[in-house]
């Protein structure tokens, strides 16, 4: 079935590095992909979105990367700040209705 | 505020009693969302409304829940005869009619004892 999933559940790094957070999906046909960061007790907060007739995004201090060769996505974070630390979620949204979900990687910053 | 707004934001409940849930989408948003999501895990994808119309049901939306949008602004989502298992957070999101962009509110997290 259509999955997103996540290489890494945990990532720590250090206050003003740069962190990277991967994704692979599974469906060729999605083309539409968004990430969502999750801070503790809240809802999932929009982050940036891609379409696959892009290979990079740039949005603040964010950029999003996708190799649709082989279905892979990630989040780079430049000069990662405490108030970074949360749960990041990519997403798939193949229909352009509902999105699919995998099971997240937590990203603590450290000082 | 003029984000998605859920109430109530937690619900605690005994099993076998019935539950309700409203969500306030973006104002000028077609769309509205359900999700479900348990701890650890990402939103799971219930329902779906475009304008007053329900366009699309998970298979994880048993016939002990049911969601509505009567109006086409806000929506209630009604758990009968709650169980155990229905514990999790209860996610409404928004978007616009291409169906991106989908904008979260803050949940309710349901506890069934």
């Amino acid at each position: 079935g259509e999955s997103v999933g996540l290489h890494l559940p945990t990532l720590s790094v250090q206050e003003g590095d740069n962190s990277i957070i991967n994704c692979a999906y599974s469906n060729s046909a999605s083309d539409y992909f968004i990430w969502y960061k999750q801070e503790s007790g809240k809802g999932p907060q929009f982050i940036i979105d891609i379409r696959s007739n892009m290979d990079k995004r740039q949005g603040q201090r964010v950029t999003v990367l996708l190799n649709k060769t082989v279905k892979h996505l990630s989040l780079q974070i430049a000069a990662t700040q405490p108030g970074d630390s949360a749960v990041y979620f990519c997403a798939e949204n193949p229909y352009y209705n509902k999105l699919i979900f995998g099971a997240g990687t937590r990203l603590a910053v450290h000082p | 505020d003029t984000g998605v707004s859920q109430n109530p934001r937690h619900k605690i409940t005994k099993r076998g009693q019935n539950v309700t849930f409203r969500c306030d989408p973006i104002s000028e948003h077609n769309r509205l969302y359900w999700y479900r999501q348990t701890l650890g895990q990402g939103p799971e994808f219930l329902t779906y409304f475009q304008n007053e119309a329900q366009l699309e049901k998970s298979r994880l939306l048993s016939d002990r829940f049911s969601a509505e949008r009567p109006k086409g602004s806000f929506s209630t989502l009604e758990i009968q005869r709650t169980e155990q298992g229905d514990s999790a957070m209860y996610l409404c999101a928004s978007s616009g009619d291409t169906g991106s962009e989908q904008y979260f509110g803050p949940g309710t997290r349901l506890t069934v004892t």
